[in-house]
This record gives structure tokens, C-alpha cells and sequence, in this order.
């Protein structure tokens, strides 16, 4: 399994970015799909979920309204697309492979991880 | 939401050691709670699922325990690369949640 994020960089509050995750060495339509992030020297947070075909989506609370999880299954890619950004939002950008599909433990258990992508919100 | 809290937040340990480090969970999530290893730098890497199920690859001197509200991760014998942060996770429910974390450092 790989995963490679790509897409994080300097931008301003209110601002907007995509973030990309290419996946490879594994049935990419078969599996969930999440983000997890981590703010500089802090815990790990759950940001939003996709399931394996994009039928269901999930969004933590923190970011609701303002991000947006998708996926091209024909070109193996994950996406989270940002708007409205703000200060609490910089992080480490991880995307993760579930074991499972659509329902169950299986998808908020994360069994591959990209290396991540930093996303830095500054004013 | 459910709230993870691990105990302790940082354990100094040596090489060889037994170690323990403990999650409770706000409301019983089963057995749907999984750890994570994460060393600095890395992305974090499953080491249990289920509380007591080894993911692949993992050394087996990792085990986990417990059911509803209490889980225990247990290192048998403390290797170098061992030393790492340690994150509990429940699965039971959305928006799944993370434990704070443990820091495990070299005596």
C-alpha cells in the first residue's frame, strides 16, 4: 500500500486549498478513505471520511460546512478540498486507508497512512 | 462525542522493561478501540485493532486488552524502537476519537 499526499502550503486565513492523496499497491475502489490531522506538536484528529464508492461522507464538526472530502476511484486519488481556513486548521494532513468499505469499526479504523502534508493557515 | 483519556501522558522506561499504558473511554465503545505507534516525524502506524487483534507485521511483545470502557496496551519487553508516542482511537462511533497520547522515553 502507498500513500502519497501532496498539495499543503502557506496560505492565508480565509483562504482555500485542495489536498491530494494518490494511492497505489492496492484495490483503491474496494476501501474508505479518510484525513486525519495533527497541529504542531498535538494530538491526532479525525477530519472527514469517504466510503468506497463516495456514496457516504463524514465531517468532524471543527471543519463542517467548510470541507469537502472526495474521490476519483478511475484515477486511484483521494481529495479534501478547504475553504474558509483559519488559524486552527494548520496541521499535518494524513490520509489513511480504512480495512473496510462503508460501515461498521471498519471505517474509523486507519490501517495505512500517508507520510502527510503540512497545511500552514497564517494571517 | 466520546472522550479518550490515556494514563499516564509520558513513562520513562529501559530497554527490557514491561510496560503498560491504559485508555478509558467516556461511554463503552466495546471492544472497538485500536492503538497507534507513532516516532517523530512518521505518520502514526496501527499496532492493535479491535483492543486485542495484532495488525499484520506488528511484534507480537505488543497486546492489547479490555472491552466497554477500559483497555490496556501492554509491551512485554521494551525494545529500542519502542520509544515512541502511543494513541489510543474507539471505532465505535463517529466522529471517531483519539486519546491524547502517550510519550514513551528512554530511562
Amino acid at each position: 500500500v502507498q500513500l502519497v499526499e501532496s498539495g499543503g502550503a502557506l496560505v492565508q486565513t480565509g483562504g482555500s486549498l485542495r489536498l491530494t492523496c494518490s494511492a497505489s499497491e492496492f484495490t483503491f475502489s474496494n476501501y474508505g478513505m479518510t484525513w486525519v490531522r495533527q497541529a504542531p506538536g498535538k494530538g491526532l484528529e479525525w477530519v472527514s471520511f469517504i466510503s468506497s464508492r463516495g456514496v457516504s461522507t463524514y465531517y468532524a464538526d471543527s471543519v463542517k460546512g467548510r470541507f469537502t472530502i472526495s474521490r476519483d476511484n478511475s484515477k486511484n486519488t483521494l481529495y479534501l478540498q478547504m475553504n474558509s481556513l483559519r488559524g486552527e486548521d494548520t496541521a499535518i494532513y494524513y490520509c489513511a486507508k480504512c480495512p473496510g468499505g462503508s460501515s461498521g469499526w471498519y471505517i474509523r479504523t486507519f490501517d495505512y497512512w500517508g507520510h502527510g502534508t503540512l497545511v500552514t493557515v497564517a494571517s | 462525542d466520546i472522550r479518550m483519556t490515556q494514563s499516564p501522558s509520558s513513562l520513562s522506561a529501559s530497554v527490557g522493561d514491561r510496560v503498560t499504558i491504559t485508555c478509558r473511554a467516556s461511554q463503552s465503545v466495546s471492544t472497538n478501540l485500536n492503538w497507534y505507534q507513532q516516532k517523530p516525524g512518521k505518520a502514526p502506524n496501527l499496532l492493535i485493532y479491535t483492543s486485542s487483534n495484532l495488525q499484520s507485521g506488528v511484534p507480537s511483545r505488543f497486546s492489547g486488552s479490555g472491552s466497554e470502557t477500559d483497555f490496556t496496551l501492554t509491551i512485554s519487553s521494551l525494545q529500542p524502537e519502542d520509544f515512541a508516542t502511543y494513541y489510543c482511537q474507539q471505532s465505535y462511533s463517529t466522529p471517531s476519537t483519539f486519546g491524547q497520547g502517550t510519550r514513551l522515553e528512554i530511562k
